[in-house]
């Protein structure tokens, strides 16, 4: 199994300030394929996930130009350019190049 | 736009078989994707259980392979998840959602979610 690792476990950020998220996973993601199946989804509180970023860094169709991606082989980083009150919840990075895999996700809050 | 709702019993005795059905609404489940199941216990994180396409073929959670079933009824355009000798380790909110194959890999449409809760 690869083993979807992320980091800091809480990010208490003040609003109109950058989060970054970093995920690690125990193996490269690098597919078959030459591409690395690496995306992140936000869970708001009581919802459901919801994809902002897909292979990488492409956002998602709606998604905010704040959230980005970027990362490679095994180290991976979403970054918030400016939080805003709606990004509170939970971010989770998934890997789907061996199977479906979660990290344990990262809560972001506001100061 | 695609929608996907969850149904079935919110309370499975431990040894039962959890059963749940997604009604998938504004667009075909013979399209050419994948449908799948994901569960969150309370105050943890995800995890996926499998996935099955429109033609029947299944990928399963290796941890839960030897319990799982999925199960696609184009006629309903629904599919559904069969999960068998359950837990209070299974007790948790269960989505269906659509994965997106291809170029991006991903989970784009999700269901609201349905809590399961192992008890006797």
């Amino acid at each position: 199994d690869i083993v979807m690792t992320q980091t800091p476990l809480s990010s208490p950020v003040t609003l109109g300030q950058p989060a970054s998220i970093s995920c690690r996973s125990s193996q490269s993601l690098v597919h078959s394929d030459g591409n690395t199946y690496l995306s992140w989804l936000q869970q708001r509180p009581g919802q459901p996930p919801r994809l902002l970023i897909y292979k990488i860094s492409n956002r998602f169709s709606g998604v905010p130009d704040r959230f980005s991606g970027s990362g490679a082989g095994t180290d991976f980083t979403l970054k918030i350019s400016r939080v805003e009150a709606e990004d509170v919840g939970v971010y989770y990075c998934m890997q789907a190049t061996q199977f479906v895999t979660f990290g344990g996700g990262t809560k972001v809050e506001i100061k | 736009q695609v929608q996907l709702q969850e149904s079935g019993p919110g309370l499975v005795k431990p040894s039962g078989t959890l059963s749940l059905t997604c009604a998938v609404s504004g667009g075909s489940i013979s399209s050419n994707n994948w449908w799948s199941w994901v569960r969150q216990p309370p105050g943890k994180g995800l995890e996926w259980i499998g996935e099955i396409n429109h033609s029947g073929s299944t990928n399963y959670n290796p941890s839960l392979k030897s319990r799982v079933t999925i199960s696609v009824d184009k006629s309903k355009n629904q599919f559904s998840l069969k999960l068998s000798s359950v837990t209070a380790a299974d007790t948790a909110v269960y989505y269906c959602a659509r994965y997106l194959g291809g170029q991006q890999q991903a989970f784009d449409y999700w269901g609201q979610g349905t809590l399961v809760t192992v008890s006797s």
